[in-house]
């Protein structure tokens, strides 16, 4: 356990569908991210916030929108995703930018 | 031509035996990152360095700078050593962004 949690662990929708995913973390860290990971490619960063503003944005597309409320907690707001936006995606946590990330254990996207 | 690469990109070794897998990256870098993820996804730190060498157990990792190389060494390797082993490098230009390295799969067979 690092502390980070993610949820839902698995998620299956349509392309039609909106849905959301979770981070949470009480390490009372002040940086969160989205990673994705799809099959046979490294992990890429999608946003970076830290004490609550984006302080990065990857080129990530529209339909992937992120909200970070606290510094606890990060969402991935998803609608009108395509099949290959079926990945592993993962939040992760730093004291502050720069310092060792700790990864949850990521959700499992399939979009059918 | 990924900014980071890594080598092996598989190693199948029997217990006991001593790993290495290696990183080599293209650009420049404020911190490289050792990480290792489990089946299911789970990810763990394991190392965070910008000069020199750490130890942690088992588990060395050293980097040169100069060379833009790092190593990953695993003593006494353990089945449930097994796992894949990523390298991410922390840009030391732009915005704050650790791009990844491919991953080695690592089988340790008892």
């Amino acid at each position: 356990e690092t502390g980070v949690t993610q949820t839902p662990r698995h998620l299956v929708m349509g392309m039609t569908n909106k849905k959301s995913l979770k981070c949470e973390q009480h390490l009372g860290h002040n940086a969160m991210y989205w990673y994705k990971q799809s099959a046979k490619k490294p992990l890429e960063l999608m946003f970076v916030y830290s004490l609550e503003e984006r302080v990065e944005n990857n080129s990530v597309p529209s339909r992937f929108s992120p909200e970070c409320p606290n510094s606890s907690h990060l969402f991935l707001h998803l609608h009108t995703l395509q099949p290959e936006d079926s990945a592993l995606y993962l939040c992760a946590s730093s004291l502050q930018i720069k310092e060792t990330q700790y990864f949850g254990p990521g959700t499992r996207l399939l979009v059918l | 031509k990924n900014e980071v690469e890594q080598s092996p990109q598989n190693l199948t070794a029997q217990e006991g035996e001593f790993i290495t897998i290696n990183c080599s990256y293209s650009v420049g870098i404020s911190a490289l990152h050792w990480l290792q993820q489990h089946p299911g996804g789970g990810i763990v730190s394991l190392f965070m360095l910008s000069s020199g060498k750490k130890k942690h157990g088992r588990l060395i990792a050293t980097i040169n700078i100069q060379e833009k190389h790092s190593s990953l060494h695993i003593t006494a390797s353990h089945p449930r050593d097994s796992a894949v082993y990523i390298c991410a490098v922390l840009l030391i230009q732009g915005a704050q962004k650790l791009v990844f390295g491919q991953g080695t799969r690592l089988t340790i067979n008892p």
